[in-house]
């Protein structure tokens, strides 16, 4: 099944305790990217991949990290989280070619709260 | 810069009532357009699009959106809304000819309420 996987779906942690949030596609695609869900403000970029070893910011960048080493994973770093970082994270992903209409598929969401 | 705006951030219709939900877009040149849904503890999933071929769209669930330029305007309409309807709908931009490869900004989002 295509399918895009984060892990963990739920999270809670503490104000400076490093975490990842892994994201996996099996749908060979080249662009992935991270957003947050926050209540009226609907999703907002962190960061994007272009494909492998290939990253930039996004429109919210502040705080966090990625990496592409693997065309399928596309993880999130918050080395250090703080309470503002609590929300809800997307991970997507999509077929780079042409144009921009290609169809973004989404995770099933990381929720995570700092304490 | 490209910029989505979701007129009614919650929506309530009765069952089998009529169901529209707005969108406008600001953009120099007429953008590539969807609509997305996010059903509780979800992810969103792609309800349809817009890729200049047909102004009318056709999408699943029985939900369509029309593309009007002189309006700036991609409203999602179903005629007549079922329980399992209820969700939050989001509408999102992309730029046709791409300097940036960010690829999609998001509306605010609208939750949909259907009233038994």
């Amino acid at each position: 099944e295509a399918q895009v996987t984060q892990n963990p779906r739920y999270l809670i942690t503490v104000t400076g305790k490093k975490l990842t949030v892994t994201c996996s596609q099996n749908m060979n695609h080249e662009y992935m990217s991270w957003y947050r869900q926050d209540p009226g403000l609907g999703l907002r970029q962190i960061y994007y991949s272009m494909n492998v070893e290939v990253t930039d910011k996004g429109d919210v960048p502040e705080g966090y990290k990625v990496s592409r080493k693997e065309k399928r994973n596309f993880p999130l770093i918050l080395e250090s989280p703080s309470p503002n970082q609590t929300s809800l994270y997307f991970c997507a992903s999509s077929l780079w070619g042409t144009g921009t209409e290609n169809e973004q598929f989404f995770g099933p969401g990381t929720r995570l709260t700092v304490l | 810069a490209q910029s989505v705006t979701q007129l009614g951030s919650h929506v309530s219709v009765s069952e089998g009532a009529l169901v529209l939900l707005r969108c406008n877009y600001s953009s120099s040149v007429p953008p590539y357009l969807f609509w997305y849904v996010q059903y509780p503890n979800q992810g969103l999933q792609l309800l349809l699009k817009y890729t200049s071929a047909a102004t009318l769209v056709k999408g699943i669930n029985g939900f369509e959106a029309e593309f009007k330029k002189s309006e700036t305007s991609f409203h999602l309409t179903k005629p007549s809304a079922h329980m399992s309807d209820a969700a939050e709908y989001f509408c999102a931009v992309s730029p046709i000819s791409s300097g940036s490869a960010r690829q999609l900004t998001f509306g605010s989002g609208t939750q949909l309420t259907v009233l038994p």
